[in-house]
C-alpha cells in the first residue's frame, strides 16, 4: 500500500533527451510537489501543485513542465536534459491546510551523460 | 564528534548514547517545523512535529526542543541504535504565496551510529 509512488526509480538518459517522471498519491491529498535533491542531499522545492492548479514555481528552468492531470496525480516533464539536471526528484503530498507533514516518494534518480 | 564542512555534517556517535542534532532556521514567522529522517536510497520520512506555541514534543524515543528566540530546533534521540542512521532534515512550514505555505528544508546532517 504505497502512499506516494513515483515511477522510474533510476532514469539514465543522454543530454538532449526528453523525460517524464511519473508521480501518484492515494492519500486523498489535494497538494502536491516536486523536490529536487542534489548531489549535497539539498533538497529544495521545484512545484506546489493544489487540486491540479499551480501554486508554486520555485524559479525552475522551462524545460520543466509539471502536469497535474487531476489531484492524485503530478508528473514532471524534461525537455533537453543538461548534465545539471543530474539528481534525486522526490514527489510529495499533503493537505493544503497549515501545519500537516508531508508524505514522500521514494525518489527518481536522474542521470544525464 | 560533529564536523562541518564542504561535506554533508556529520554526527558520529556510539550505540546506546543519546544524540542531538541542531538546526538553525531562517523565518521568525514560521510555525510549524518537522524532523525529517532519510535513509539511503529512500524518500524522507516524518520523524515528528511542533507548532510554534510549544518549546518541546517527546515521541518514541524522539524529542524535538523549539527556541524560537534564537530561531533554533533540535532533535534528541535517546539510546541510539545502528537503525537510526541515516541523514536528518529540519524543515519550517514557510508561506510562500498568499494562503499557501510550503516545508523548506534545512542542510540536512548524517548520523552515524556505531555498534
Amino acid at each position: 500500500d504505497t502512499a506516494v509512488s513515483q515511477t522510474p526509480k533510476y532514469l539514465v538518459t543522454q543530454m538532449g533527451n526528453d523525460k517524464s517522471i511519473k508521480c501518484e498519491q492515494n492519500l486523498g491529498h489535494d497538494t502536491m510537489y516536486w523536490y529536487k535533491q542534489d548531489s549535497k542531499k539539498f533538497l529544495k522545492i521545484m512545484f506546489s501543485y493544489n487540486n491540479k492548479e499551480l501554486i508554486i514555481n520555485e524559479t525552475v528552468p522551462n524545460r520543466f513542465s509539471p502536469k497535474s492531470p487531476d489531484k492524485a496525480h503530478l508528473n514532471l516533464h524534461i525537455n533537453s536534459l543538461e548534465l545539471g539536471d543530474s539528481a534525486v526528484y522526490f514527489c510529495a503530498s499533503s493537505l493544503i491546510q497549515e501545519n500537516t507533514e508531508a508524505f514522500f516518494g521514494q525518489g527518481t534518480r536522474l542521470t544525464v551523460v | 564528534g560533529e564536523s562541518v564542512g564542504l561535506h554533508l555534517p556529520t554526527l558520529s556517535v556510539q550505540e546506546g548514547d543519546n544524540s542531538i542534532i541542531n538546526c538553525a532556521y531562517s523565518n521568525s514567522a514560521s510555525d510549524y517545523f518537522i524532523w525529517y529522517k532519510q535513509e539511503s536510497g529512500k524518500g524522507p520520512q516524518f520523524i515528528i512535529d511542533i507548532r510554534s506555541n510549544m518549546d518541546k514534543r517527546q515521541g518514541q524515543r524522539v524529542t524535538v526542543l523549539l527556541n524560537k528566540t534564537v530561531k533554533h530546533l533540535s532533535l534528541q534521540i535517546a539510546a541510539t541504535q545502528p537503525g537510526d542512521s541515516a541523514v536528518y532534515f529540519c524543515a519550517e512550514n514557510k508561506e510562500v504565496n498568499s494562503g499557501y505555505s510550503t516545508l523548506t528544508f534545512g542542510k540536512g546532517t548524517m548520523l552515524l551510529v556505531s555498534p
